[in-house]
């Protein structure tokens, strides 16, 4: 079926507004995941669903930051009054439950440009 | 928790030599270490992984080996190829069969660049 997919694949927006992230992961699978790479860098954990609940949300770098799944499906990664260190490239990663791969597939990105 | 360091930061090889890169971790609990290749402007894409019951895995020019005891595993490419020029990532994981896993920790990449 189809892979991960990100809306949208760029966005530039300016210091202090908001901006929401999106991701589709692949149909079925349970486990989802944010990561962070800012240019030239390694990949940088932010949080992690199972399901619609959150276990893991220790790579938040702030309280601006904030993520939601529903319906055990899209996730969407909400930053506040963006700064300029928050631009990066977002990924997301999805992974199966039981009868599924344990690989963790990788989105497009999300490009985001805080001017 | 878990810590993952990976060297050479950059790397270049002639074409059709081998080329290696290595990672340690710090948590004994890992038990999934996937590698991860990144051409430029792309998404990471999986190219081999080996879990903790076995020592090594390969797949035509591509080998991981992990030593347990060490706490350390290394990505062999042979014969390589100028297709083969990209970032390369390692990273461990716990892995919860068939439940997905905890998050990856990812080294800091390594840049190969193979040499016509």
């Amino acid at each position: 079926g189809a892979g991960v997919s990100q809306s949208p694949s760029n966005k530039v927006t300016e210091k202090g507004k908001d901006v929401e992230l999106r991701c589709d992961p692949i149909s079925g699978h349970t486990a989802l995941y944010w990561y962070r790479q800012s240019l030239g860098q390694g990949l940088e954990f932010l949080i992690y669903f199972q399901g619609n609940s959150a276990p893991d949300k220790s790579g938040l770098p702030s309280d601006r930051f904030s993520a939601e799944r529903t319906g055990g499906s899209v996730s969407t990664l909400t930053i506040q009054r963006t700064q300029q260190e928050d631009s990066a490239v977002y990924l997301c990663a999805s992974i199966g439950g039981p009868g599924h791969t344990d690989t963790q597939y990788f989105g497009p990105g999300t490009r985001l440009t805080v001017l | 928790g878990e810590n993952v360091e990976q060297h050479p930061s950059t790397l270049s090889v002639q074409e059709g030599d081998s080329a290696v890169i290595k990672c340690t971790y710090s948590d004994s609990a890992s038990n999934y270490f996937p590698w991860y290749k990144q051409e430029l402007g792309k998404r990471p894409q999986l190219i081999i992984d080996i879990r903790s019951n076995v020592g090594e895995k390969k797949d035509q020019r591509i080998a991981v080996t992990l030593n347990k005891t060490a706490k350390h595993f290394s990505l062999h490419i042979t014969e390589t190829q100028p297709e083969d020029s990209a970032v390369y990532f390692c990273a461990a994981s716990i892995l919860y069969r068939g439940f997905g896993n905890e998050k990856l920790t990812f080294g800091t990449g390594t840049r190969l660049t193979i040499i016509p």
